[in-house]
């Protein structure tokens, strides 16, 4: 059974650009979350999309977007990217919510 | 708000002794909780959870953790530590306040080393 996919796996930006990162979840799984991870904040909860819909919001400025396609497959958007926007983004895929699944992430430099 | 505390930034254990790793949390519900394995340059892989069912709550690779209300606390430990389970470790809990179980609290995270 395959995992969480996210692509690309890295990605190198400039200041001011925007960037779009995918997630495929577990076959099934309707739920679908992003998290930002960095060395200085660690992991912190970016947003939970279900049946396409965004259920939950953590604390980022509107730069960060999401959506949720119909076969649950996800995209985050970063626009205007800046510096400290470096990152490991992780996507994680639940059946239940009482357990999520993370797929191995994508490191987005931005220069 | 609920919030987890994981008192250790790192620990370093010898091959064949045991590990424990602590974890304090902060919750007005009855939290779900979790503890999840970092290797380097890897995502994050679920060790084990408690849902309010028994409050030892066993996992993979021979982890185990003991749900106490009394300390809010939710330590792991292995008997025997492996090279293999070098890593960082995160103690996790669900934001039940956001409306959903996709909102999860991570602590800041213990990196174990194991020394040959």
């Amino acid at each position: 059974k395959a995992g969480v996919t996210q692509t690309p796996r890295y990605l190198i930006k400039t200041r001011g650009q925007q960037v779009t990162l995918s997630c495929s979840p577990i076959s099934g799984h309707r739920s679908v979350s992003w998290y930002q991870q960095t060395p200085g904040q660690g992991l912190q909860f970016l947003f939970e999309y279900f049946s396409e819909t965004q259920r939950n919001k953590g604390n980022f400025p509107g730069r960060f977007s999401g959506r949720q396609f119909s076969n649950s497959r996800s995209e985050m958007n970063v626009s205007t990217l800046e510096l400290g926007d470096s990152a490991l983004y992780l996507c994680a895929s639940s059946l239940t919510g009482l357990g999520y699944t993370f797929g191995s992430g994508t490191r987005l430099t931005v220069v | 708000a609920q919030s987890v505390t994981q008192l250790d930034s790192h620990v370093s254990v010898s091959e064949g002794t045991p590990v424990l790793l602590r974890c304090n949390y902060s919750s007005s519900y009855s939290p779900s909780l979790f503890w999840y394995v970092q290797h380097p340059n890897k995502g994050l892989q679920l060790l084990l959870k408690y849902t309010s069912a028994a409050t030892l709550v066993k996992g993979i690779n021979g982890f185990e953790a003991e749900f106490k209300k009394s300390e809010t606390s939710f330590h792991l430990t292995k008997p025997s530590a492996h090279m293999s389970d070098a890593a960082e470790y995160f103690c996790v809990v669900s934001d039940l306040l956001g409306g959903s179980q996709g909102n999860l609290i991570f602590g800041k995270g213990t990196k174990l080393s194991v020394k040959p």
